[in-house]
């Protein structure tokens, strides 16, 4: 079956830098894909998606990178600041469904 | 704008009890709408979805059931939980399968 998954359990970064979480995919029948932001005891929120027709879309503050050729997904977020601290997860639609990654937890160093 | 609608936030709840959560969303009409079960380390595992009311697709046989009543309440439900049946269940809406979905803030389930 499909699968959609993160390079990286976890990632530490200074308040500041910028942050690069990554993301794989299976098959490459998926055309659309979304990264998620959650925080502690909440539910996903959509941050931004990207068609496979574009290789990159920006938002305020990230970026995301889709490579078709070997099928990576990548979410950039510009100068981390504490509140970015949470758990990114990126999704994949296939078929009528989406399929999501176990999640990176990305904390941010004062 | 539409905002979605989950309770109660946490349960706890004795094996062989029965179980009932709510989802409703507000502000959108005819939405699908999705439950999720999300594990520690793992992604969000589809439980059911729905396209309409009385319309329930189920994708993992399990101890549960989903239920439509109206256009924008969905239910899920269980006659007897089981110890694995724990969880942080999420519910879901979305306009159409090919955009985002956007999820409620889930509901803590312990079994005892």
């Amino acid at each position: 079956g499909e699968s959609v998954g993160l390079h990286l359990p976890t990632l530490s970064v200074q308040e500041g830098d910028n942050s690069i979480i990554n993301c794989a995919y299976s098959n490459s029948a998926s055309d659309y894909f979304i990264w998620y932001k959650q925080e502690s005891g909440k539910g996903p929120q959509f941050i931004i998606d990207i068609r496979s027709n574009m290789d990159k879309r920006q938002g305020q503050r990230v970026t995301v990178l889709l490579n078709k050729t070997v099928k990576h997904l990548s979410l950039q977020i510009a100068a981390t600041q504490p509140g970015d601290s949470a758990v990114y997860f990126c999704a994949g639609l296939y078929g009528q469904n989406f399929v999501f990654g176990p999640g990176t937890r990305l904390s941010v160093l004062p | 704008s539409q905002t979605i609608h989950q309770w109660p936030a946490t349960l706890v709840q004795p094996v062989g009890s029965p179980l009932s959560l709510e989802c409703t969303v507000e502000g959108t009409s005819n939405p699908n709408l999705y439950w999720y079960r999300q594990a520690a380390g793992r992604g969000l595992q589809l439980l059911f979805y729905s396209v309409g009311i009385g319309q329930i697709s189920s994708e993992v046989p399990q101890n549960l059931s989903a239920s439509r009543p109206q256009d924008r309440q969905f239910i899920l439900s269980s006659k007897k939980l089981l110890l694995s049946d724990s969880g942080f269940y999420l519910c879901a809406w979305n306009r159409d399968s090919n955009q985002p979905q956007h999820f409620g803030d889930g509901t803590r389930l312990s079994i005892l």
